[in-house]
């Protein structure tokens, strides 16, 4: 059972429409990353979140940190081909800490 | 900044031998430095955690005598696969965490590019 759960596991959508990809936990995390991944690479940083509540936004990207800090989620508007990839949450207990992923929401944007 | 380097990026190998695979932190010196394994289509599993200048702390279920981890410096830690067999074949990826800012979210974990092992 993964502490992190992320849903859905795949998405498949065409260019133009939303989507919206969540990350789920009943622990607690001091911060939660955000990191997407393509084929052959390793994963690249999008975001990170700290305070309960707080909502940062990236040109089309839209993170959401849960109120008590337990659950994540990420949105995009207008999705483009370029957003294809492997979309990973990971969260930390603590600074410093190790990081313990959810298991991944594959994206597909078909043009 | 905060680039993470690995080296190589792919590697053959035949049953049997030993392959090293280096992270370097280019840009930033990095105290903590991860080990994660990856097979296709699946999420990262931490292997380990190098903290340099001491032994590393490996995670369960993986055989510490199996995969060696060395952290000499601040800006390097080495894993090597020993008597490699097929099913250690796997995308191996490290993340080197840098420090954060006061006032900021922590320390954040960048990753390097990933090593394809595969076992012959």
């Amino acid at each position: 059972t993964q502490l992190l759960e992320q849903s859905p596991q795949f998405l498949s959508i065409q260019e133009g429409e939303n989507l919206t990809v969540y990350c789920n936990s009943s622990s607690v995390f001091s911060s939660l990353q955000w990191y997407r991944q393509e084929p052959g690479e390793g994963p690249v940083l999008l975001v990170t979140v700290v305070t309960g509540g707080e909502v940062k936004k990236l040109k089309r990207l839209t993170f959401q940190f849960g109120d008590a800090r337990k659950d994540s989620s990420l949105h995009i508007t207008a999705a483009q081909p370029g957003d294809t990839g492997l979309y990973l949450c990971a969260g930390a207990k603590a600074a410093g800490n190790k990081l313990t992923f959810g298991g991944g929401t594959r994206v597909l944007v078909k043009p | 900044g905060a680039v993470v380097s690995q080296h190589p990026s792919w590697v053959i190998c035949k049953s049997g031998t030993s392959v090293k695979i280096e992270c370097r932190s280019l840009d930033f010196q990095a105290t903590t430095m991860f080990w994660y394994r990856q097979f296709p289509k699946q999420s990262l599993m931490l292997m380990a955690t190098s903290n340099e200048g001491s032994k590393a702390t490996y995670e369960q279920g993986v055989e510490k005598d199996k995969f060696l981890i060395n952290h000499a410096s601040l800006t390097l830690s080495t894993l090597t696969v020993t008597s490699a067999h097929p099913e250690d074949s796997s995308f191996y990826i490290c993340s080197a965490s840098r420090p954060g800012l006061a006032g900021g979210p922590g320390d954040t974990q960048y990753f390097g590019p990933g090593t394809r092992l595969t076992v012959l």
